[in-house]
Order: structure tokens, then sequence, then C-alpha cells
């Protein structure tokens, strides 16, 4: 139940295109659901984040779509670059008892072809 | 503002062998995590520390462990050191907050190598 399903395991996009990664949890308690980004030689860093309580938010060319019924989520980055080539994580966590754990996704190989 | 500072880098060792690893967190930053990010098994939850008491613990053997000190600052532990154990260990720090996810900022990892 702690799992989040991440998909495709690999795209490749063109320059300009919009890249779609996304992601499904099965536990209700995740109540936060960060976006990483993690280039090689790098840890992840944070992207984007949202909280159940809001069904899209975007920053930039970089949005996430939630679906709370579904239980799914999803990232979109518009007007993709080769500079957006990277790993990319989606996670979950819940904020009940005093746990902080992000459970991650299996992440998706990112390819922006110039 | 100083980001996460993980040491080493870069660790070389062999099968029984222990090892430290350390990790300073932004400036103000209480809650210290450890990950193992594997290929195969991706990125996986190892513990959490608060107020230099472990908060919460994933699921991994006992050689590991962790410890956090008076200035967040915290180290991680791994004793008879076996091949699989060959991962990056990343740390991440945040902002503590009883009521809402704080987000967790990743140091670049310790890349650790058993021979």
């Amino acid at each position: 139940q702690q799992q989040v399903k991440q998909s495709p395991q690999s795209l490749i996009v063109q320059k300009g295109g919009i890249s779609i990664i996304n992601c499904a949890y099965e536990n209700t308690a995740f109540d936060y659901f960060p976006w990483y980004q993690q280039f090689p030689g790098k840890g992840p860093a944070l992207l984007i984040a949202i909280r159940p309580d809001v069904s899209e938010k975007k920053e930039g060319r970089f949005t996430i779509s939630f679906n709370k019924s579904a239980k799914q989520f999803s990232l979109h980055i518009m007007d993709s670059q080769p500079g957006d080539s990277a790993t990319y994580f989606c996670a979950a966590s819940s904020t009940s008892g005093s746990a902080r754990q992000l459970t991650f996704g299996s992440g998706t190989q990112l390819t922006v072809l110039p | 503002k100083a980001g996460v500072t993980q040491t080493p880098r870069y660790l070389i060792k062999t099968r029984g062998q222990q090892v430290t690893l350390s990790c300073s967190p932004i400036s103000g930053h209480r809650s210290v995590s450890w990950y193992q990010q594997t290929p195969g098994q991706g990125l996986q939850f190892l513990f959490e520390y608060f107020s230099e008491t472990q908060r919460n613990k994933g699921n991994f053997p006992g050689r590991f462990s962790g410890r956090q000190f008076s200035n967040s600052r915290s180290e991680m532990n791994v004793s008879t050191l076996e091949l699989g154990d060959s991962a990056l260990y990343l740390c991440a720090s945040s902002w503590d907050s009883d009521s809402r996810n704080q987000p967790q900022h990743f140091g670049d990892g310790t890349r650790l190598s058993i021979l």
C-alpha cells in the first residue's frame, strides 16, 4: 500500500514538445506529492509539489495535475528543452503520525532531442 | 544559503568493513532523512532524525544505523558491509512542521562501492 507506481520508464521528446509522466498511488493517507529532477552525479532536486486540496499547480513550464478520486497525479513539461533531459521521480508522503518519509516512484528517464 | 552537504562524495570499501557517512543539513533545518538509491531498487527510505532522535525507520537491517547531533548534523553507519550495499546514499533535510509536510532538499550523495 506504500507503493507509488510511475510510468513510463523512459521518454523521448522533441525539443518544444510536451513531456508527460504519470504516477499512481494506493495509500489514501498520502497528502503531499512532490516531483524531483535528478541529473547524473547529482542528488534529486525538488521541482514542484502539490497537496490534494488542489487539482493543478503550475510553475513556469512545469505543471502537476492531481486526480484525488483516481489516486493519480502527473507532471507535464511544456516546451521541453534539451536541458530538461534528466531522470524525474514522483514521490508521496503522509503527514499522519510522525512520518516524514518520502515514497518514490521508480523514475522516468527523459531525453529531449534538439 | 548553503545546501545539504554530504561527505565524502566517494568511498570504496571491502566486504566486512564498516563505513560512516556524514551529512550537514541546510541551516535551520532540524529534520534529516537518509535514502539509499540503487538501479534495481530505486530510492528507498532508510531513517529520519529530528532533535537527535530517530523518528522513523525504513525496512533495512540493523547493520544500518544513524545518529544526529545537537547541531542537526547527522551520520549514518553501515557495519559488516555486503556487496549489495553498493549504492548512492542520499541525505535530505527539511524544516520540520507537525501539521504539514515540508519540502525535503537533497544533497548530492555519497557513492559507496563495495569490492
